[in-house]
């Protein structure tokens, strides 16, 4: 079946350092990639996307690498702030059904 | 970007009653959709809610437990019906709109209501 999931269910960073949190996903079949962060008693809101045809995509601060072969997404994140303290999903989206398919998630808790 | 607005934010209810959640966007929009976040998961599709047309429900999920109304562009309601403690959850709508990072388009979330069935 479809499933997009996260190896690490937690992520504790110091500030300033790199944060990396990682997803696989099952299904070859999702058009876009997407990380999501959700902060307490809030909706996720959008980071990045990223094509599935394509391998890597920058934005601020924040970077989405693509493993096509081995089905692997990831979200850097660098100079990691207390501000981004949330959990993270990745999603996979299936657009012409504009259908997400979301994964697990990830909490990321930053060390001051 | 959608606005969103969820009524209530918050509730508590006896097992074998129902809740209407109600969804509000500050922009027309064509396609609205209810997600399910049971505590400490991730967010699961309950169903697609277009205007003008029935909602159509994501495997496990059943119009007669979540019935949907989708009455304009901007506004929509899930009922959670005949609740049990199984159905706390989150329940968040979403919105698609317009040109997101110019890839597709992209999805906007609401606050979700937190749901206590005791």
């Amino acid at each position: 079946g479809e499933s997009v999931g996260l190896h690490l269910p937690t992520l504790s960073v110091q500030e300033g350092d790199n944060s990396i949190i990682n997803c696989a996903y099952s299904n070859s079949a999702s058009d876009y990639f997407i990380w999501y962060k959700q902060e307490s008693g809030k909706g996720p809101q959008f980071i990045i996307d990223i094509r599935s045809n394509m391998d890597k995509r920058q934005g601020q601060r924040v970077t989405v690498l693509l493993n096509k072969t081995v089905k692997h997404l990831s979200l850097q994140i660098a100079a990691t702030q207390p501000g981004d303290s949330a959990v993270y999903f990745c999603a996979g989206l299936y657009s012409s059904a504009s259908k997400i398919i979301f994964g697990s998630g990830t909490r990321l808790s930053i060390r001051p | 970007s959608a606005v969103i607005s969820q009524k209530p934010s918050r509730d508590i209810c006896q097992r074998g009653t129902s809740l209407t959640i109600q969804c509000q966007v500050d922009s027309q929009v064509t396609m609205m959709f209810w997600y399910r976040q049971q505590p400490g998961q991730s967010l699961t599709l309950i169903a697609t809610a277009n205007q003008g047309s029935e909602a159509t429900y994501e495997s496990g999920f059943v119009i007669d437990k979540f019935p949907i109304s989708r009455p304009n562009l901007t506004f929509s309601t899930l009922t959670v019906s005949n609740m049990s403690p199984e159905d706390s959850s989150i329940y968040l709508c979403s919105v698609e709109e317009g040109e997101g990072s110019g890839t597709h388009n992209e999805q906007f979330f609401g606050p979700g209501t937190r749901l206590t069935v005791l």
